[in-house]
């Protein structure tokens, strides 16, 4: 159980063009959901934390009106990139975290989106 | 603030070869530490999580041990194989800001030779 997806698992685009992920915790309500990001050869970093219904908390540095993230549901979180520019092709991993017995204060990762842009 | 850092940045073995791989963090107010493998342009997948009560967990032939005391954590590899080859990232939680995120090491790239 616990099963995370995101969609797409990649996407091309051209600069300047807004590109939205969704992640969904499948099997699980998930209360709390995190946004990495991972460059070539680098660890994941948090961009930021998204709670059900309220206002998503960014990290030092993340562009808030530049990643919009919202968390509708409790199995639904989206990300959306605006204004994409190659600096922004990275690697993005969600992670949920739930309510249900076996899955509380555990993180469960989707398989990532390569966002590249041109 | 959290930080995680693991030992040796890369490693390459034999195949057949037992393996250390090691993780320290300096916030041990941590509730469990994960242990997570990553291949080249894939998500990651999880290994191994253990809790703070624990001391040890095994799956197959991987074993994590957990120190809070010391900080540290180790995933020990038996017998290793070719396709054991990957990334492996431990990754500890931080409850002092954004409500439990992980924190991840950089990685230790293992190679295993045939």
């Amino acid at each position: 159980g616990a099963v995370v997806s995101q969609h797409p698992s990649w996407v091309i685009c051209k600069s300047g063009t807004s590109v939205k992920i969704e992640c969904r915790s499948l099997d699980f309500q998930a209360t709390t959901m995190f946004w990495y990001r991972q460059f070539p050869k680098q660890s994941l970093m948090l961009m930021a934390t998204s709670n059900e219904g309220s206002k998503a908390t960014y990290e030092q540095g993340v562009e808030k009106d530049k990643f919009l993230i919202n968390h509708a549901s409790l199995t639904l979180s989206t990300l959306t990139v605006t204004s994409a520019h190659p600096e922004d092709s990275s690697f993005y991993i969600c992670s949920a975290r739930g309510l249900r017995r076996g899955v509380r204060d555990t993180q469960y990762f989707g398989p990532g989106t390569r966002l590249t842009v041109l | 603030k959290q930080e995680v850092t693991q030992i040796p940045a890369a490693l390459s073995v034999p195949e057949g070869e037992n393996l250390v791989l090691n993780c320290s963090f300096t916030d041990s107010a941590i509730y469990n530490l994960q242990w997570f493998r990553q291949d080249p342009g894939k998500g990651l997948t999880s290994l191994l999580l253990i809790q703070s009560s624990q001391r040890e967990q095994t799956s197959g032939r991987l074993n994590a041990s957990l120190d809070k005391s010391s900080g540290r954590s180790t995933l020990y590899i038996a017998a290793s194989q070719p396709g054991d080859s990957a990334t492996y990232l431990c990754a500890a939680p931080y409850y002092g800001g954004s409500q439990g995120n992980l924190i991840f090491g950089k990685g230790t790239k293992l190679s295993v030779k045939p």
